[in-house]
């Protein structure tokens, strides 16, 4: 089974450029979310998709934004960029958002903004 | 919010000896709990899980204590091997809920 599949790996934009980055999650798995990683400051939970729906948000600002298709990718944008958005983002996929079971991360995005 | 914590953000042991890491939460709709491990340029991989309805889970080396009066976790790692120096991420979940903690670098010295 191949695992959560994060593409580009790196990337790097200039203040004030938008970015769209992709989650393809393990097959079957219709659960995705997305964490943003700075030193310091752990996994910030960004958002969490189930069936096309983003079920929960977290503490981001609107230039975050994500969607889900129909195959359960899913793609994060971020509008006019700013250098606090240098990070890595993570995505990780599981069967449900509920139940006893653990989510399973892509490799990341290491998104730098210059 | 900060409904996980993990207030060392370091830890260094030697190896052969015990690794002991911490988390504390905050919100009781919590009912499962996770460790994940990451390693620089990687994305975090699952370690151990507990449900609420137990207060122990042991695999191998690695043991979760869960503690639902004082919310508290804690993940002990014996013996503590050099492989095992990463990132450490506690994580609880409920409902549509799962938030992480910020990480314990843990480093075993030889």
């Amino acid at each position: 089974k191949a695992g959560v599949t994060q593409t580009p790996r790196y990337l790097i934009k200039t203040r004030g450029q938008q970015v769209t980055l992709s989650c393809s999650p393990i097959s079957g798995h219709r659960s995705v979310s997305w964490y943003q990683q700075t030193p310091g400051q752990g996994l910030q939970f960004l958002f969490e998709y189930f069936s096309e729906t983003q079920r929960n948000k977290g503490n981001f600002p609107g230039r975050f934004s994500g969607r889900q298709f129909s195959n359960s990718r899913s793609e994060m944008n971020v509008s006019t960029l700013e250098l606090g958005d240098s990070a890595l983002y993570l995505c990780a996929s599981s069967p449900s958002p509920r139940g006893r079971t653990e989510a399973f991360f892509g490799q990341g995005t290491r998104l730098t903004v210059v | 919010d900060q409904q996980v914590k993990q207030n060392s953000p370091s830890l260094s042991v030697q190896e052969g000896r015990i690794s002991i890491l911490n988390c504390d939460y905050t919100n009781s709709m919590f009912d499962y709990f996770l460790w994940y491990k990451k390693y620089p340029a990687e994305g975090p991989t699952f370690l151990i899980s507990i449900s609420s309805i137990k207060d122990k889970n042991e695999d191998g080396r690695f043991t979760v204590f869960l503690n639902k009066s004082a919310k508290h976790l804690s993940l002990h790692i014996v013996p503590s091997q050099p492989g095992d120096s990463a990132v450490y991420f506690c994580a609880a979940k409920g409902g549509n809920d799962m938030r992480f903690g910020a990480g314990t670098r843990l480093t075993v010295k030889p």
